[in-house]
């Protein structure tokens, strides 16, 4: 079965710091790949999304994602985290087949950044 | 402005009830999903449809169910045969094979 690893949990850094959100994900198909972020009360929205094309894709924020095919890998990225980015980040594999569009989430990684 | 709309947002029932909860979309999406979100477990797939009175059965339907009679409307019945279902209830829609999920602001059902 289609699944998403994300690797950590919980993640606390200090404002300005490098951030690094693993994921990894196993299917063998062609995928799409995604990551979502729920900020406190809010909803999910999308972060950025991989379909095909430069595997280094950006996002809004100053998100980035890395898609590594051989690695079945697709991390998230940001130079310098801020407060506001305290959030939950949920990577996402589409595993649809036979036209069906099917998201498989990982199970989230919490963010918190201290001022 | 478009959207989806999810009805109620915060809902407490007593064992053994049965309980509908709504999802409205006016963005004229074809494919439209529930997700169960639990703390560490992430985003689970329930029920997914991609066209009016069509719908497949996600990752953890047991106890639900569900039906689309219109284009904009996909309800979720979570059943007294559901063993587990105080849980936080996301619905989405998307326009297209394989493209990205909108989704709405939730539904807190708690059982008591």
């Amino acid at each position: 079965a289609q699944s998403v690893s994300q690797h950590n949990h919980h993640v606390i850094l200090s404002e300005a710091a490098s951030l690094e959100l693993g994921c990894n994900y196993s299917y063998g198909g062609t995928v799409n790949l995604f990551w979502y972020v729920q900020y406190p009360g809010q909803h999910l929205q999308l972060l950025l999304k991989y379909f095909s094309g430069d595997p280094l894709v950006k996002g809004i924020k100053g998100f980035e994602a890395e898609f590594i095919k051989s690695k079945f890998s697709f991390n998230l990225r940001k130079p310098s985290v801020q407060w506001s980015d305290t959030a939950e980040y949920f990577c996402a594999v589409n595993a649809g087949s036979g036209g069906y569009n099917k998201l498989i989430f990982g199970a989230g990684t919490r963010l918190a950044v201290h001022p | 402005d478009g959207g989806i709309t999810q009805s109620p947002k915060y809902l407490f029932r007593k064992e053994g009830q049965n309980v509908t909860l709504s999802c409205e979309q006016n963005l004229n999406h074809d494919a439209m999903y529930w997700y169960r979100q639990d703390p560490g477990q992430g985003l689970r797939l329930i029920y997914y449809s991609q066209i009016v009175n069509d719908f497949q059965k996600g990752d953890i339907a047991e106890g639900y169910s569900v039906s689309r009679e219109k284009k904009e409307s996909f309800p979720l019945t979570v059943t007294s045969a559901q063993k587990n279902p105080t849980a936080f209830y996301l619905c989405a829609s998307s326009p297209a094979t394989r493209g990205e999920l909108f989704f709405g602001e939730g539904s807190r059902l708690t059982v008591l």
